[in-house]
């Protein structure tokens, strides 16, 4: 199947920093990705998602200005958290569509997020 | 219209047993179903997906049984065994690919040695 990466796998910030996460589509290419957070024993919940060459559509209650999100190339999407406080640790997940004999959604490693 | 119910919430199942997961879903322009494998620390895995134009799919020991007008799909794991043990989701979505899907809850799967 497709492969999408992303890295860091893991970051430990300090409250009040950025933190910047990459996203890439390894043998596609991504017009569309997707953002999710997974807090531990939930399941994924949708942030936004990342349009190529245009503003990221956020879901209701995300705030836009805390997650920003690029996606300036058609492999590469990422996702900034804005001054980091400890309850924006979380499990970040991103995924893209992919081609196969059905057109399937792929979803990268995680980025495990720790704000100290 | 956007929920997708999934049910148990936790499984365990002995060794060589079948687990079986439910789903159902209320949109009923959904026409994409995916079932996701998650391990510990990791990102989910697509394990097998299904549209609606078949009943049934079948791969190795997974199998999705898909029952349209009920709107409600399953996922059989057949033969079950210690390194299933993960979190399972099922999702609906459409098939255009810039369309988001909606994941359920999940379910806990632990599988007896």
């Amino acid at each position: 199947g497709a492969v999408v990466s992303q890295h860091p796998s893991r970051v430990i910030c300090k409250s009040g920093t950025s933190v910047k996460i990459e996203c890439r589509s390894l043998d596609f290419q991504a017009t569309t990705m997707f953002w999710y957070r997974q807090f531990p024993k939930q399941s994924l919940m949708l942030m936004a998602t990342s349009n190529e060459g245009s503003k990221a559509t956020y879901e209701q209650g995300v705030e836009k200005d805390k997650f920003l999100i690029n996606h300036a190339s058609l492999t590469l999407s990422t996702l900034t958290v804005t001054s980091a406080h400890p309850e924006d640790s979380s499990f970040y997940i991103c995924s893209a569509w992919g081609f196969s004999s059905y057109n399937e959604q792929f979803f990268g490693p995680g980025t495990r997020l720790t704000v100290l | 219209q956007q929920q997708v119910k999934q049910s148990p919430q936790s499984l365990i199942v002995q060794k060589g047993g079948i687990s079986i997961i439910n789903c159902a879903y209320e949109n009923t322009a959904f026409d994409y179903f995916p079932w996701y494998q998650q391990f510990p620390g990791k990102g989910p895995a697509l394990l097998i997906a299904i549209r609606p134009d078949v009943s049934e799919k079948k791969e190795g020991r997974f199998t999705i049984s898909f029952n349209k007008s009920a709107k409600q799909f399953s996922l059989h794991i057949m033969d079950s065994q210690p390194g299933d043990s993960a979190t399972y989701f099922c999702a609906a979505g459409s098939k255009n690919r810039d369309d988001k899907i909606i994941f359920g809850k999940g379910t806990r799967l632990h599988i007896l040695p």
